[in-house]
């Protein structure tokens, strides 16, 4: 298994800032995934961050507005830039376990208000 | 691309009682992997049971089971002996053993057990 911290555990951003969303993995892992959950809805994959290399961001999800880094193979980071009101999520990073079981490992994720 | 679909916003069930949650998904892939997360209020998202697509045994943990259909594209959930603890989110979710492995999410299926 995996655990997964991440932080701020939640934070209320003002409208045009920006905020960065940490994520440490206590184990190696391959891949690491951040996921959108809006208020009421289910989870919407943004990118999966790679480690050294950019991001692969999914339909809708743009690096402009959603930078990530993956330094090494046990952090990560999220940046929601420029926010709006739309923004107001929970953002959760997740890893695929080192036993390859398909299994994904989920921080407590980050909850965002944007004013 | 995959799709996974639950078609139950809520369910209730009384406390001591079983319960059955739908899943249904779309993909033109033999193999791959189904799972359910719960995801309580305190919004950390726990592997409640997986299924791997070449199995034809359904996957069985405690008191949570499967009935994996695949040729339905049908993977339901059944809880036994609900517990209080059991309330949460439910979601179904699907996951590749090509590529990069990431998890398509069902909408979620909110469960209520009554005392």
């Amino acid at each position: 298994s995996a655990v997964i911290s991440q932080k701020p555990s939640r934070d209320i951003c003002q409208r045009g800032t920006s905020l960065t969303i940490q994520c440490q993995v206590d184990s190696q892992v391959t891949m690491m995934f951040w996921y959108r959950q809006q208020p009421g809805q289910s989870l919407t994959l943004i990118a999966t961050a790679n480690q050294g290399s950019e991001a692969t961001y999914e339909s809708g999800f743009v690096i402009d507005k959603f930078p990530i880094s993956r330094p090494n193979l046990t952090f990560s980071t999220l940046t929601v830039s420029n926010m709006s009101p739309e923004d107001s999520s929970i953002y959760l990073c997740s890893a695929l376990g080192q036993m390859n079981t398909g299994e994904l490992f989920f921080g407590e994720g980050s909850r965002l208000t944007v004013l | 691309a995959q799709t996974v679909t639950q078609s139950q916003p809520e369910m209730s069930v009384q406390e001591a009682e079983t319960v059955t949650l739908s899943c249904t998904y779309d993909t033109s892939e033999s193999d791959y992997y189904l799972f359910w997360y719960k995801q309580p209020p305190s919004r950390q998202m726990i592997l409640v049971i997986r299924q791997e697509a070449y199995k034809q045994q359904n996957a069985t943990e405690n008191r949570f089971s499967v009935n994996f259909q695949k040729a339905a594209k049908s993977f339901s959930l059944k809880i036994s002996d609900s517990q209080l603890g059991d309330a949460a989110m439910y979601f179904c979710a699907y996951g590749s053993r090509q590529g990069a492995q990431k998890l398509v999410f069902g909408q979620g299926t909110r469960l209520t057990i009554n005392p």
